[in-house]
C-alpha cells in the first residue's frame, strides 16, 4: 500500500469554525490532490498541487484553501465551515501528472469524514 | 468537457453469477481508463488501467475490463461473483491532454446475493 495517511480520521465540528484536514506521504511523489466524495457524485476534485507552494484549484475549490509547505504534507482548510461540507474527504498522490504525458495513476488514502453541523 | 457515465447505482448479483459493471465515457480522443474499487470505510483502490497498450485488461481479483473506442466504453465484468466482491466500484478516466487529472463516474455499489 502506498504510504499516505490522512488526520483526523474523524471530526465533527460546528458551523463558522475553521477546520484544517492534513495528508501525508512517505512516498516523495511530486502531486497531490483532495477530493470529496458525496453520494450520487462520485469523487470530485477540490484543489491539488504539483510541487511545493505550487497548487491549483479543482473543480470545487469554492470554500476551500490549500497549503503544500513541504513535498510530504499538503493540508486542507475550511476557513469557516458550512453544512454542505460535510462529507467524506480523500487525498490521493501520483507521481505522474501534469506536463506529462503518462496516465495518471493515483493512490488514495483512508479518507476523512466531516461532519459540520 | 470530459465525463464519465455509470450505468446503474446499484447492481445485485448472485454468488457465482456474471458481473458486469458498465462505463461510458465522452472523448473524442480514447483517454487513459481505470477502475477503481472501494470498501466499506477504507480508500479507492486501483484495479485496473486501461493505458492504450491492449483493449482487454486484465486487473486484481479476477476483473477485467475491455476497452470498445466504437462504443466509447470500458465495461468491468467478472466471470464469477463472490461475497468479497461486495464493494463501490468507480470508473475514472485521466484525459490524454490534461493527464494529471482523474474525473470519476458516480459508482456503482454492487451487491453480492449468497
Amino acid at each position: 500500500d502506498a504510504g499516505i495517511t490522512q488526520s483526523p480520521r474523524h471530526k465533527v465540528t460546528e458551523t463558522g469554525t475553521p477546520v484544517t484536514l492534513r495528508c501525508h506521504q512517505t512516498e516523495n511523489h511530486r502531486y497531490m490532490y483532495w477530493y470529496r466524495q458525496d453520494p450520487g457524485h462520485g469523487l470530485r476534485l477540490i484543489h491539488y498541487s504539483y510541487g511545493v507552494k505550487d497548487t491549483d484549484k479543482g473543480e470545487v475549490s469554492d470554500g476551500y484553501s490549500v497549503s503544500r509547505s513541504k513535498t510530504e504534507d499538503f493540508l486542507l482548510t475550511l476557513e469557516s465551515a458550512t453544512s454542505s461540507q460535510t462529507s467524506v474527504y480523500f487525498c490521493a498522490i501520483s507521481h505522474q501528472g501534469r506536463g506529462t504525458s503518462a496516465y495518471n495513476e493515483q493512490f488514495f488514502g483512508p479518507g476523512t469524514r466531516l461532519t459540520v453541523l | 468537457a470530459q465525463s464519465v457515465t455509470q450505468l446503474g447505482s446499484h447492481v445485485s448479483v448472485s454468488e457465482g453469477a456474471l458481473v458486469l459493471l458498465r462505463c461510458n465515457y465522452s472523448s473524442s480522443v480514447p483517454p487513459y481508463l481505470f477502475w477503481y474499487v472501494q470498501y466499506p470505510n477504507q480508500g479507492l483502490q486501483l484495479l485496473l488501467k486501461y493505458t492504450s497498450a491492449a483493449t482487454l485488461v486484465k486487473g486484481i481479483n479476477g476483473f477485467e475490463a475491455e476497452f470498445k473506442k466504437s462504443e466509447t466504453s470500458f465495461h468491468l465484468t467478472k466471470p464469477s461473483a463472490h461475497m468479497s466482491d461486495a464493494a463501490e466500484y468507480f470508473c475514472a478516466v485521466s484525459p490524454m491532454d490534461s493527464s494529471y487529472k482523474l474525473i470519476f463516474g458516480s459508482g456503482t455499489r454492487l451487491l453480492v446475493r449468497p
